[in-house]
């Protein structure tokens, strides 16, 4: 069964840093979404791409963060100085086209100390 | 805006007990709604959806039914298992979007 897959499954970084998380979307999915889960909080949208743009973006998405889809098939999310507030688990997910069953990513959970 | 409640967790329950887990949502338009379920160690999956009023979303005999009236889509199994340990999640997608919102999810503990 065609599955989404994010690496790394943990990444600890010192506050400052850049990082890159990367994910696998479905082969044949055409919108690539972010989402992230603070502890204990809710998951919350972040972006959404497609066709090689920013299609939606939420208020927590800001100069900070970029997405990019280097090679047809990567779906990439750059935190450029992480802060400690960033912290968080990280999901991926895909879309077949506009209907929303989002198929998700195992996460990626990012430790800024 | 939009947005989704779920009842508090951790919900312990001996197996074969019957599980409700409330969610209760404020949203413009009419939204699509849907029970995500995150297994240990695993991505979130989709459990069951449900797109108009009084559609009932059924899988694995789980099932939840689209209440406009309350604004509801609690959701239900009449004789939970081990293996159905997991944090679930409601969720909603309005518009012409595919953006999710999500509750905080609720922890489910089933035990022997």
């Amino acid at each position: 069964e065609p599955e989404v897959t994010q690496t790394p499954s943990h990444q600890v970084t010192q506050m400052g840093q850049e990082v890159i998380l990367r994910c696998v979307p479905i082969s044949n999915h055409l919108y690539f979404y972010w989402y992230r889960q603070i502890l204990g909080q809710k998951v919350e949208f972040l972006v959404s791409f497609y066709n090689n743009e920013i299609s939606e973006k939420s208020e927590i998405f800001d100069d900070q963060f970029s997405v990019e889809r280097p090679d047809g098939s990567n779906f990439t999310l750059k935190i450029r100085s992480t802060k400690l507030e960033d912290s968080a688990m990280y999901f991926c997910a895909s879309t077949r086209d506009r209907e929303p069953e989002a198929f998700f990513g195992q996460g990626t959970r990012l430790t800024v100390v | 805006g939009d947005s989704v409640t779920q009842m508090e967790g951790p919900v312990t329950l001996s197996e074969e007990a019957f599980l409700t887990i409330n969610c209760t949502y404020t949203a413009t338009g009419y939204p699509s709604l849907f029970w995500y379920v995150q297994y240990p160690g695993e991505g979130l999956q989709l459990l069951l959806k449900a797109t108009k009023a009084d559609d009932k979303g059924s899988n694995k005999g789980f099932e939840a039914t689209y209440r406009k009236e309350t604004t509801s889509f609690h959701l239900e199994k009449g004789s939970v298992q081990v293996s159905d340990s997991a944090v679930y999640f409601c969720a909603l997608c309005t518009g012409g979007g595919n953006k999710l919102t999500f509750g905080t999810g609720t922890q489910l503990k089933v035990e022997l």
